[in-house]
């Protein structure tokens, strides 16, 4: 089974700690996105990126949040100086082309819980 | 802004009866459109996509889109209590973001 990997799935971190959340894409696909969903809430687009590219990052916080997918290796997403308002579950999706034409695929997520 | 609305529920639908999920759009020029399905602590799950106006069955579910009422629905026939579950719906449009979801409809099938 080669779908979206992620890892952890559970991650724990303290406030003012940096949290790194791991994706790769199911093989062969060059797009990734990365949302996050709060208890209750729906899927909150963050950042869409192709290889060594950001695309749209624009629902990322501006502040301590980055994200990166490198030439080899898996997608990066990086918080840095937790806060508990961070925890929640972060999902990465991979398509093999443009996102208007091809449906998303999630990966299992990563649950970022901040004490 | 982009927005898609869904009744947040829970809809409660007896077993073997047809689930009826609703979804508006705000953005006009959207021109994909997802359901996914989430159980409890897991991750979405596509179930249909439609890209075009009109019907598109797959087993148990039925899509329909209308682009002029920017509205997108879900039917689920002979509903099983397996199918209690969120519903998301998502919208792909001309910019350069990704899928925008509404907030899901909590679905309970009641055996």
């Amino acid at each position: 089974n080669a779908g979206v990997m992620q890892n952890p799935r559970h991650l724990v971190r303290r406030r003012g700690q940096e949290a790194r959340l791991r994706c790769s894409p199911v093989k062969g696909h060059s797009h990734v996105y990365w949302y996050r969903q709060l208890p209750e809430e729906g899927l909150k687009f963050m950042v869409y990126l192709q290889k060594e590219n950001i695309i749209d990052e624009s629902g990322m916080p501006k502040e301590r949040f980055s994200a990166e997918f490198p030439k080899e290796g898996p997608s990066i997403l990086r918080i840095q100086q937790v806060v508990r308002g961070d925890s929640a579950a972060y999902f990465c999706a991979s398509s093999p082309r443009d996102r208007v034409s091809s449906p998303l695929h999630f990966g299992n997520g990563t649950r970022l819980t901040v004490t | 802004q982009k927005e898609v609305e869904q009744n947040s529920g829970p809809l409660s639908v007896p077993e073997g009866a047809i689930a009826s999920l609703n979804c508006t759009y705000s953005d006009r020029v959207s021109q994909s459109f997802f359901w996914y399905r989430q159980y409890s602590g897991k991750s979405p799950e596509l179930i249909m996509s439609i890209y075009s106006n009109g019907d598109k069955e797959d087993g148990r579910f039925t899509a329909q889109l209308n682009k002029a009422s920017q509205y997108v629905s879900l039917l689920i026939r002979d509903s099983q209590p397996s199918d209690s579950a969120t519903y998301l719906c998502a919208v792909a449009g001309g910019g350069a973001d990704g899928l925008t979801f509404g907030k899901g409809t909590h679905l309970i099938i009641q055996p």
